[in-house]
Formats: C-alpha cells, structure tokens, sequence
C-alpha cells in the first residue's frame, strides 16, 4: 500500500524564524511529488517535484526531491504569520490517478 | 478565470437523507477527483472521472455513493441515506490531464445531524 508520511506533525516558531518540513514516501511507480497549503479552506498548490535534486523556489518557500532516498523537503525562510497553515504532501504514481496525501504539517508562526 | 468551483460551501443533512455535492472544474479541465477530509485526518482519493467516464473508484464506499461527470454541466458527488459517519470536507480537484497539477475548490462541508 502507498505510504506518505509527513514530519514533524506541528511546529510552532517565531517570525523570522527558517523551518523545514519533511515527506517520506513509499510508493510503486512514481510520478511526482507535490505541495500544497492548507489554510481552513482549499489545498493551495504549490510545487510539483518530479526529478531529483532539482530545486523549485517561489519566494521564501522552496523544495527538493531525492528519488533516491524517497523524500522531500519543504523550506521557509523567514517565516511570517501568514505561513501559518497545514502543508500536505503528495505523490502521484505514473499508473494511477490518484494522490496519496501524507497527514500534513500544522505550522505555526507567532509574531 | 475561476479555479475549481464548489458547492454549496456547508450542507447540513439528518440522518437517512441525500447530500448531493456539485464541482465546476477550472476551464479547460477534464480531470476532476474527489476526495474526503474527516476531522484530524488527512485528504482521502474517493473518485477520478474524465467526462461521462468514470475512471477509477476504488476510493469510494460501495453502498450509497456515487458520482457523475456529465458532458455537460458539473461533476456531483451524490452520498444516498447519509449517516453521522459521512461528515467531513469533500474537496474536489481538476487538472487538465494524468501529469500536471491538481487544483483544488475550497470543499464542501458536510455535517449529518
């Protein structure tokens, strides 16, 4: 059975403050790993990751994927209070249609 | 451009009645999936229809659930004789094939009181 596994569950950090969120995955035939926000509403993507070692960024927000080792990390730098949210990560296989969401990071940022 | 449309946002349903859950895909979409979100868990796959085609469901209860995409107009979600058990958020995602991102709507909160 495919497994996503998230950690840490919760964080709580201050302002300024740099996190990183980790997904492990156990999968047959992968196809991309993705991340969303979560913020009491709609899951709001943010990277797909398909190949390894190559980093997406957006901003203060940016992802890596090593296929080798079946994981992801996600950084914030400087973390403001609207960061403060549920992070899901994802994978997809190439045969299926679905995603497998691990239980997501419920972070917390104080001002 | 609207992203993927649902409704209505919060549906209250008593015991042994129907819910039916609507989602609009974005423009151009012809992939929608549904998925469940029971309070403290994380997203559940249920359904991944194509138009008029229903593609993979093995996420979806056998007894009481259905879904649709119909050629035309939205897909529906429609859960029959709804228990307590069958609260939770239903999000609906599109994306325009296998290989691209899911986009999601902003759920459907059942409650079955």
């Amino acid at each position: 059975e495919d497994k996503v596994v998230q950690s840490p569950l919760s964080l709580v950090v201050h302002e300024g403050d740099t996190v990183t969120l980790n997904c492990s995955y156990e999968v047959t035939n992968f196809r991309s790993l993705l991340w969303y926000k979560q913020e009491k509403k709609a899951p709001t993507f943010l990277f797909m990751l398909t190949s390894s070692g190559i980093e997406k960024k957006s901003g203060r927000l940016s992802s890596i994927l090593d296929k080798k080792e079946l994981f992801s990390i996600l950084n914030i730098t400087a973390t403001q209070t609207g960061d403060s949210a549920i992070y899901l990560c994802a994978v997809g296989i190439a045969s299926g249609s679905r995603l497998t969401f691990g239980e997501g990071t419920q972070l917390t940022v104080n001002p | 451009n609207a992203g993927v449309m649902q409704n209505p946002r919060h549906l209250v349903r008593r015991r042994g009645q129907e819910a039916r859950l609507r989602c609009s895909p974005v423009k151009g979409h012809s992939h929608v999936y549904w998925y469940r979100q029971l309070p403290e868990e994380g997203l559940k796959f249920m359904v991944y229809l194509q138009k008029e085609n229903i593609i993979d469901e093995s996420g979806m209860p056998k007894e009481r659930f259905s879904a649709e995409f119909p050629k035309e107009g939205p897909s529906i979600l429609r859960i029959q004789q709804v228990v307590r058990g069958d609260s939770a958020a239903y999000f609906c995602a599109s994306s325009t094939d296998l290989n691209t991102e899911a986009f999601f709507g902003q759920g459907t909160r059942l409650t079955v009181v």
